[in-house]
This record gives structure tokens, sequence and C-alpha cells, in this order.
């Protein structure tokens, strides 16, 4: 069965400082990856995806994630953090053969001043 | 703007007070689904559609209905609601099935059932 995991459910950084939110999966197929951010009283906003090609994949704000298929992973990662990036991340993998999203339980990220 | 938009925002009602939870996405998607996010179990599927009048279970589904009568629009409905329904909901549309296509969510609705 698909699924996905994140082991960390806050991570604390200081602002300035490169920040890691961690996915691993597990999948059948091929694997289909997102990340997404839900800032509070929103709703979840996309922030990049992986499908194939480059196991770097740029996306929106300055984030960036890394596939490493040999250790099923997905992990987010940001140069520089910001004050701002504070938020709730979700990992998520698509099933290509029943269409579903599963998603991680989520990391809530803190950056501090 | 393209956009999911759910009403209401915020609902507080009493146990076994039917309800209605609108959903409508401009995007003229075809895959749409109804979430709920509770703390430390993350976002659980209750339902989704595929297209108009294609509707199946999610993870969740009992105690909701749902329908799609046209593409833009996916209600979810609580016929008797329960306080362990009490949760934030999300509405969530995608142009299509495959799998490269990530999702557009609506702003949410917390509800609370008491």
């Amino acid at each position: 069965a698909q699924s996905v995991a994140q082991p960390e459910d806050q991570v604390n950084v200081a602002e300035g400082n490169p920040l890691t939110v961690k996915c691993t999966y597990s999948v059948s197929g091929n694997p289909y990856l997102f990340w997404y951010v839900q800032y509070p009283n929103r709703g979840l906003q996309f922030l990049l995806k992986y499908i194939t090609g480059d196991n770097l994949v740029k996306g929106s704000y300055g984030f960036e994630a890394e596939f490493n298929k040999s250790q099923t992973s997905f992990h987010l990662k940001k140069p520089s953090a910001l004050v701002s990036d504070s938020a709730l991340y979700f990992c998520a993998v698509r099933d290509e053969e029943t269409y579903k999203y599963i998603f991680g339980t989520g990391t809530r990220l803190k950056v501090l001043a | 703007e393209a956009q999911v938009t759910q009403n209401p925002r915020y609902l507080i009602t009493v146990t076994g007070k039917k309800l209605t939870v609108t959903c409508s996405q401009n995007m003229n998607h075809e895959y749409m689904s109804w979430y709920r996010q509770d703390p430390g179990l993350g976002l659980r599927q209750i339902y989704y559609s595929m297209n108009v009048e294609v509707t199946d279970k999610g993870d969740v589904p009992e105690g909701y209905k749902v329908s799609r009568k046209e593409k833009r629009n996916f209600p979810l409905i609580l016929e008797s609601p329960s306080p362990n329904q009490t949760s934030l909901y999300f509405c969530a549309s995608s142009p299509g099935t495959a799998p490269n296509y990530g999702y557009t969510f609506g702003s949410g609705t917390r509800l609370t059932v008491v």
C-alpha cells in the first residue's frame, strides 16, 4: 500500500539558517510526490512536485525538494529560512492506479527570529 | 482568479441538525474531493468525484454524503451531525485523475458540532 511518513511533528530553525523538512514514501509504482504548505487559517497551497527528471525540484517561495530514489525520500529544503516560512507542511504522494492522494501527517515549521 | 470556494468558513451546529457545506471551483476541473483535517491525523479523504454524477467513498465516508450534479459544485452533506464530526474540512480539485496533477484547495470550513 502507498504511504507517506513525516517523522517530525515540529521543526525549529533560526531565521537565516537552512531548513529541511523530511518525508519518506512507499509506493508500488512510479512516485508522484508533492509538497503543500498551510498557513494559519488558510487552505493548503501547492509548493512543488516531483514527477520525473531532475532529482532537485524547485518550487514556490524559494523552496526546493530533493528526490532520492534509493532512500525513498523527498525532503523539503530552503537555504535560508524566513520567519514568514513558519507554517504546517504536508508531503503527499499520488497513486497512479487509484488516483488518490496520500498525505503525511504534517510537520509544523517554526522559524525563530 | 482560479479558485475553490467553500462556504461557510465557520459553522457551529447542534447534534442531529442537517447541514451542507458548499464547494465550487471555477477551473473546469474534473476531479474534486473532500478532506477532513484532525490534529495528528493529517488529511483524510471523505469522498471524491471523478466527474459529473461519478462519486466514490474515500477513507472516512461514514456520516457524510456528497453529490456532483454540475461540474463546478461538490457539496458535502451531513445528514445528522455528531460531535465526532467536529473538524476542519477542505474541498480540493484537480484538472483530472492523472497522477501529475496537483490540487487546488479551498480555504477550509471549521465545523463544531455540540
